[in-house]
């Protein structure tokens, strides 16, 4: 089985701070990662992903993420925040394949202050 | 390439009716996808075709749901008898398998009144 917790549902930062979005996830064999953002009213648009090889994965927008093991975490950074990066952000993981079935997280809304 | 395509992006309809909903993926991608995402949750996965053979069914997809992918290409979902649970966004997405993973569509949003 596998699973995905992102803990909180809302995180504000401000304009030029560094952006952290938690992931944690539950696998029983190697992980593949995602991080996806979605805006409102609109489908999901992939930000970065974990398949093999680096554990830092680095994505669109400034965006990048580090798979840790030994801490079963893929948390979200960015070192500075823009306020078009406002929107919801999912975590998901699969355990068969990265075209397989995924499982989300329930996502967190990132606020960006001016 | 002009993505993945989902029609209509909005349905609102009466309990008790049926809907059907389509999806047209990437013209070269195998493998299709259907999620079901409410109000303030992550996408729930419900099923996967690979060409036109369905190889993989939620338990949420429930008697009342059917989906098909007729000649590998657009892809139908349909909901018999709706109910207002059934209210949510449905996501279509596609890939061509290897490590690259999906690309998702708009969406459709289904209110049952």
């Amino acid at each position: 089985a596998q699973s995905v917790t992102q803990l909180g549902s809302h995180v504000s930062v401000s304009e030029g701070a560094l952006v952290l979005l938690r992931c944690n996830y539950s696998s029983s064999v190697p992980p593949y990662l995602f991080w996806y953002v979605q805006y409102p009213n609109q489908g999901l648009q992939l930000l970065l992903k974990y398949t093999t090889g680096a554990t830092l994965v680095k994505g669109i927008n400034g965006f990048e993420a580090e798979f840790k093991k030994s801490e079963t975490s893929f948390h979200l950074t960015k070192p500075s925040a823009h306020m078009s990066d406002a929107a919801e952000y999912f975590c998901a993981v699969s355990s068969t394949g990265a075209n397989s079935k995924l499982t989300f997280g329930k996502g967190i809304t990132l606020s960006v202050r001016p | 390439d002009t993505g993945v395509s989902q029609n209509p992006r909005h349905k609102i309809t009466k309990r008790g009716q049926n809907v059907t909903f389509r999806c047209d993926p990437i013209s070269e991608h195998n493998r299709l996808y259907w999620y079901r995402q409410t109000l303030g949750q992550g996408p729930e996965f419900l099923t996967y075709f690979q060409n036109e053979a369905q190889l993989e069914k939620s338990r949420l997809l429930s008697d009342r749901f059917s989906a098909e992918r007729p000649k590998g290409s657009f892809s139908t979902l349909e909901i018999q008898r709706t109910e207002q649970g059934d209210s949510a966004m449905y996501l279509c997405a596609s890939s061509l398998g290897g490590t690259d993973g999906y690309t998702f569509g708009s969406g459709t949003r289904l209110t049952v009144v």
